[in-house]
C-alpha cells in the first residue's frame, strides 16, 4: 500500500460524457502527478501540481483538466470523452525531498463505450 | 530527460539472479538513474536509484558503469512475484522544494520469472 488513494477503481461511461477522477496523496506530500497508461501509448505523464499550483504539463489534451485543492487532494476532469481515452489513469505523489521517489496509487480504469 | 534503451523481454529462473540492463548514453551530469517496476496493471513501484556509485537496498542492487552510459538492475534471488515490467528512467536531480520532476517511462523490460 503506497498511501496514495484513487477513486473510483473502475469507471464505465459513454462517448461525449464527462468524468472526474479523484486522488488523495500520501499525508504530507505536496506534489501530485497524473499519468495515463493506454495500450498503444504506454505510461505518459499528463500534469503535475505542487501545493495547489500547476507545475508542469505533459501530453495532456485540452479536453482534460486538473486541479489540486487546499487539502492537497487532486481531481482530473476528462470531458467530451472519446473511445481512445479508455485507459488506466494513475496518480502519484512525492515528498519532494532528495530521494524524489514517487508513490503511485492503484489507478482508475476508465472504459469509454 | 535522457532517453533509455532496454531489452523488451527477459526470462529468469526462480531463485536465480535477474540482471536487467539499461543504456542511457546521453545522460547528463545532473541526472540520476531510477528503476521502477509495474506488476500487472498495478501502479508502478519504486525500486532504487543512483547517480554514479553502486547502490543496494532490500529489493535490488544497481550497478552504474564508470562512464554512466549504462546500468544494470540486479534482483539477487528472483521469485515469481518479481514478474513485472521494469522501467529504467533517467531523471534530473531534485534541487530544492518544488522541483521534483515527472517520470518519463519508456517501454521497459518485461521480466518473466519461471519455476
Amino acid at each position: 500500500d503506497s498511501g496514495v488513494t484513487q477513486t473510483p477503481k473502475h469507471l464505465i461511461t459513454a462517448t461525449g460524457q464527462r468524468v472526474t477522477l479523484r486522488c488523495s496523496p500520501r499525508s504530507g506530500d505536496l506534489s501530485v502527478y497524473w499519468y495515463q497508461q493506454s495500450l498503444d501509448q504506454g505510461l505518459q505523464f499528463l500534469i503535475q501540481y505542487y501545493n495547489g499550483e500547476e507545475r508542469a504539463k505533459g501530453n495532456i489534451l485540452e479536453r482534460f483538466s486538473a486541479q489540486q485543492f487546499p487539502d492537497l487532494h487532486s481531481e482530473l476532469n476528462l470531458s467530451s470523452l472519446e473511445l481512445g481515452d479508455s485507459a488506466l489513469y494513475f496518480c502519484a505523489s512525492t515528498e519532494d525531498s532528495g530521494n524524489n521517489e514517487q508513490f503511485f496509487g492503484p489507478g482508475t480504469r476508465l472504459t469509454v463505450l | 530527460d535522457a532517453k533509455t534503451t532496454q531489452p523488451p523481454s527477459m526470462d529468469c529462473a526462480e531463485g536465480r539472479a535477474a540482471n536487467l540492463p539499461c543504456n542511457h548514453s546521453t545522460i547528463s551530469g545532473n541526472e540520476y538513474v531510477y528503476w521502477y517496476r509495474q506488476i500487472h496493471s498495478q501502479g508502478p513501484q519504486y525500486i532504487i536509484h543512483g547517480l554514479k556509485n553502486n547502490e543496494t537496498n532490500e529489493m535490488a542492487s544497481l550497478i552504474i558503469t564508470e562512464d554512466r552510459k549504462s546500468s544494470t538492475l540486479i534482483l539477487p534471488h528472483a521469485t515469481l512475484r518479481d514478474t513485472a515490467v521494469y522501467y529504467c528512467i533517467v531523471r534530473v536531480a531534485w534541487m530544492r522544494t518544488g522541483t521534483a520532476s515527472k517520470l518519463t517511462f519508456g517501454t521497459g523490460t518485461r521480466l518473466q520469472v519461471t519455476l
